[in-house]
Parts: C-alpha cells; sequence; structure tokens
C-alpha cells in the first residue's frame, strides 16, 4: 500500500493553457475523489468515481474542468483554458465501498495560473 | 444542504495545554463526521471518525472528539498539546448515503513553546 499518489506536484501554466493531473488511488480502493483547496479554505468536492462511472459532479466543475477514470483504476482531471481563478492544491482520495466513507487523500497537485 | 463551520481560523495554545478546536454542522440526517489534519505541502490525513456508537471518539495522536447531537458539534480535544501538532485541521461531514465530504474552512494550531 503506497498510499494515493498524485502527479504532477507543482503546475505553472500561462493562462489559455491546458492542464492534466494525474492520481493513483490505493490500489484495492474503488472510489476516487477529487477536491479542490484554495488558499485558506477547506477542500471543496469536484467529483466522485465509483470503479469508471462518474456518480457525481459538482456545480464547481465548470465545461473547462473534464475527469476521466478509464479503467477503474487511475484518473485524470484536464482543465482547458486555464483562468487565473482555476489557480489551486487539486486534491485526489480515494476509499473503499463499505468502510464507512473513509477517504485517503493524495499530497495534492498545486496549479499556478500566470 | 449540509455545512460545517470551525469557530476560530487560528487558534494558539502552550506547549503542555489542552487543545480544543470547535466543529459545528448542519445536516437534515444523521451524518457521519471527520477530523483531518493538513500539514504544510502534504495530503489531509484522518485523525478520527464518528459513524455509529459511541459518541466519544479516540483518534491518533491522542485526539479525541465527541459528538453531541442535540448541539450539532463535533469538536476536537487534546489533553496535553505538542510542538508536532502544529497544522492545519479540518472537520468534515458527509451524509451517510451521500460520498462526498463536505468541510469546514479549517483551523490553524499553533503550539507555544
Amino acid at each position: 500500500d503506497t498510499g494515493v499518489s498524485q502527479n504532477p506536484r507543482h503546475k505553472i501554466t500561462k493562462r489559455g493553457q491546458n492542464v492534466t493531473f494525474r492520481c493513483d488511488p490505493i490500489s484495492e480502493h474503488n472510489r476516487l475523489y477529487w477536491y479542490r483547496q484554495t488558499l485558506g479554505q477547506g477542500p471543496e468536492f469536484l467529483t466522485y468515481f465509483q470503479n469508471e462511472a462518474q456518480l457525481e459532479k459538482s456545480r464547481l466543475l465548470s465545461d473547462r474542468f473534464s475527469a476521466e477514470r478509464p479503467k477503474g483504476s487511475f484518473s485524470t482531471l484536464e482543465i482547458q483554458r486555464t483562468e487565473q481563478g482555476d489557480s489551486a492544491m487539486y486534491l485526489c482520495a480515494s476509499s473503499l465501498a463499505g468502510t464507512g466513507h473513509i477517504q485517503y487523500f493524495g499530497a495534492g497537485t498545486r496549479l499556478s495560473v500566470l | 444542504a449540509q455545512s460545517v463551520t470551525q469557530l476560530g481560523s487560528h487558534v494558539s495554545v502552550s506547549e503542555g495545554a489542552l487543545v480544543l478546536l470547535r466543529c459545528n454542522y448542519s445536516s437534515s440526517v444523521p451524518p457521519y463526521l471527520f477530523w483531518y489534519v493538513q500539514y504544510p505541502n502534504q495530503g489531509l490525513q484522518l485523525l478520527l471518525k464518528y459513524t455509529t456508537g459511541a459518541t466519544l471518539v479516540k483518534g491518533i495522536n491522542g485526539f479525541e472528539a465527541e459528538f453531541k447531537k442535540s448541539e450539532t458539534s463535533f469538536h476536537l480535544t487534546k489533553p496535553s498539546a505538542h510542538m508536532s501538532d502544529a497544522a492545519e485541521y479540518f472537520c468534515a461531514v458527509s451524509d451517510q448515503g451521500a460520498q462526498k465530504l463536505v468541510f469546514g474552512q479549517g483551523t490553524r494550531l499553533t503550539i507555544n513553546p
């Protein structure tokens, strides 16, 4: 068990560029979550998968955001046409269904949009 | 809609003193409640959780929390603070049927030597 892994740890991009983040969950976990955390705030839910199915999306997830989990293992979060307001820490978490909603978090990807 | 309020964005205590971090929630159904800790440049680590059963929950690193339904509270305590407790603490709630966590704004705990 190597924990939840996120790559890259840091990403600096220019406004208007596309970025993609990757999350590798704990190997046997079938649920995967994405959250966004801005400075001085708690994490806010973006979306979640059970296996490869995306079951819930937050209103925060605009059309420029897309998440996938093609084989029910790793997940990617893509932001198109980045804006300065997208600057935040993007956190991934995973859990195993039936274990009391315990989510295990990765270290996050910090995005800075210049 | 669920919400979480953490009273005090910054709490400072002396080493060896009692730590009390406050959390109040709103939920229309019996919730699941969590406390997470975040150290700089790291992800969130689960301290403790309440789902059902005993309302006094013990967690890691000597922390505990008590679920008080009548007060809609889930305050986090530790009898004696240690320098290594300095971090950001987040209270979170989820509905029993929901998957997402709703977090409070966090409380930054500083320990004075």
